[in-house]
């Protein structure tokens, strides 16, 4: 399984971009990236997820590095329902959960 | 919209006491997990199902732990003697697609208390 390393936290004032980071070196050519957030009290909730390109969705995007060794999760708008711990997963099928980062969002 | 849910949302019981965890996924939902959190620490991976038999489980998911889909429709974790340790939150989830990734859909999870 792929370590990753993630800041531990982070933080943002309201309607502003957020791009969270996330260094996955060990990841293997078949692994996608995931990220997935988990709000307090409840459970993990997929935010989006890629192989090699550049993704985007209704929630954020993702951008990819060329060496598929880091990407880095964008949400274009934080609010304050975005506050959660964001985790970072490389795999194919199990999700192994890291530490994540906690992402403050701020009035 | 569909969504993964979870019976009891809390369960209490006795060390040494067999619990059952219930789980309904999403209705066209082939590939099913469990995971668990316990207070405070990393949600972690017990076991991925798929056409009816184990893919892969963890090293948390030992001979204490079973799952099983009985009617097409639940799955479910057993734990057959309990211990204080096994005391967290566990999550079911879902996902629909074949291959390596698509969006896994989590369930509220069931809170087990082991006294």
């Amino acid at each position: 399984d792929a370590k990753t390393t993630q800041p531990n936290s982070m933080e943002s004032n309201e309607e502003e971009p957020v791009h969270l980071p996330c260094n996955h070196s060990t990841i293997s050519g078949t692994d996608y990236i995931h990220w997935y957030r988990q709000l307090p009290s409840q459970g993990p909730e997929y935010v989006i997820h890629g192989l090699t390109s550049n993704v985007n969705n209704r929630m954020a995007s993702l951008a990819i590095a060329e060496d598929r060794k880091s990407s880095t999760l964008i949400l274009h708008r934080a609010t304050l329902r975005d506050a959660a711990v964001y985790y970072c997963i490389p795999g194919t099928d199990k999700l192994i959960f890291g530490t994540g980062t906690r992402l403050q969002v701020f009035p | 919209e569909p969504e993964v849910t979870q019976t009891p949302s809390h369960q209490v019981t006795q060390m040494g006491q067999e619990v059952i965890l219930r789980c309904v996924p999403i209705s066209n939902h082939l590939y099913f997990y469990w995971y668990r959190q316990i207070l405070g620490q990393k949600v972690e991976f017990l076991v991925s199902f798929y056409n009816n038999e184990i893919s892969e489980k963890s090293e948390i998911f030992d001979d204490q732990f079973s799952v099983e889909r009985p009617d097409g429709s639940n799955f479910t974790l057993k734990i057959r003697s309990t211990k204080l340790e096994d005391s967290a939150m566990y999550f079911c989830a879902s996902r629909e697609t074949t291959g390596g990734a698509g969006e896994q859909f989590f369930g509220p999870g069931t809170r087990l208390t082991v006294l």
